[in-house]
């Protein structure tokens, strides 16, 4: 069973930001935590992941909470084609990943 | 680089047969994961090789086998195809390196059985 659990789907509106919420609350200290995004049956898409620290790159922000039971992605200015199924996974060097039914990102115009 | 590759995108089989699926990882990833997913069940894990070697395995029936090979390349078979193995399957490749790995996935071959 997946580790994680997301809200099954959320709207935002074109432009504003969007806020996923993900909740491990039975994170380890060496679990990692992994943000996809998979866009009508194409292959899932990395975003970001972290460990302790927030993190940015060019694609979202990742906030994670001060003990690691809860992740917040960020999607600073949502697009049309943000819209998406976002998955959280955690994830160590050599374990297997497994996916959650994910959170369905609608942005509407 | 190139990205992950998958062969074929599309197939169709009909209950009884076995098939054959092939993932090229992106040069210099060592570790190959293999997933099906269906509307039903969303995204599962089968096995991952690692070096040639599985490394994980999910919770699937023996019908459902790989192999790596030493240039990475994978292929995963499917014996006596059932109906509930229309899916499509996904394949991830990672580096493994010091820090968990982030997987980068190819876009799936959609396996059709009649």
């Amino acid at each position: 069973d997946a580790k994680t659990t997301q809200p099954p789907s959320m709207d935002c509106a074109e432009g504003r930001a969007a806020n996923l919420p993900c909740n491990h609350s039975t994170i380890s200290g060496n679990e990692y935590v992994y943000w996809y995004r998979q866009i009508h049956s194409q292959g899932p898409q990395y975003i970001i992941h972290g460990l302790k620290n927030n993190e940015t790159n060019e694609m979202a922000s990742l906030i994670i909470t001060e003990d690691r039971k809860s992740s917040t992605l960020i999607l600073p200015h949502a697009t049309l084609r943000d819209t998406a199924v976002y998955y959280c996974n955690l994830k160590t060097s050599y374990d297997k990943v497994i996916f959650g039914p994910g959170t369905s990102l609608s942005v509407i115009p | 680089k190139a990205g992950v590759t998958q062969t074929p995108r599309y197939l169709i089989k009909t209950r009884g047969q076995q098939v054959t699926l092939s993932c090229s990882p992106i040069s210099g990833h060592r570790s190959v994961s293999w997933y099906q997913q269906t509307p039903g069940q969303g995204l599962q894990f089968l096995f991952e090789y690692f070096s040639e070697t599985q490394r994980n395995k999910g919770n699937f029936p023996g019908r459902f086998s790989g192999r790596q090979f030493s240039n990475s390349r994978s292929e995963m078979n499917v014996s006596t195809l059932e109906l509930g193995d229309s899916a499509l399957y996904l394949c991830a490749s990672s580096a493994v390196g010091f820090e968990a790995d982030t997987q980068y996935f190819g876009p799936g071959t959609r396996l059709t059985v009649l």
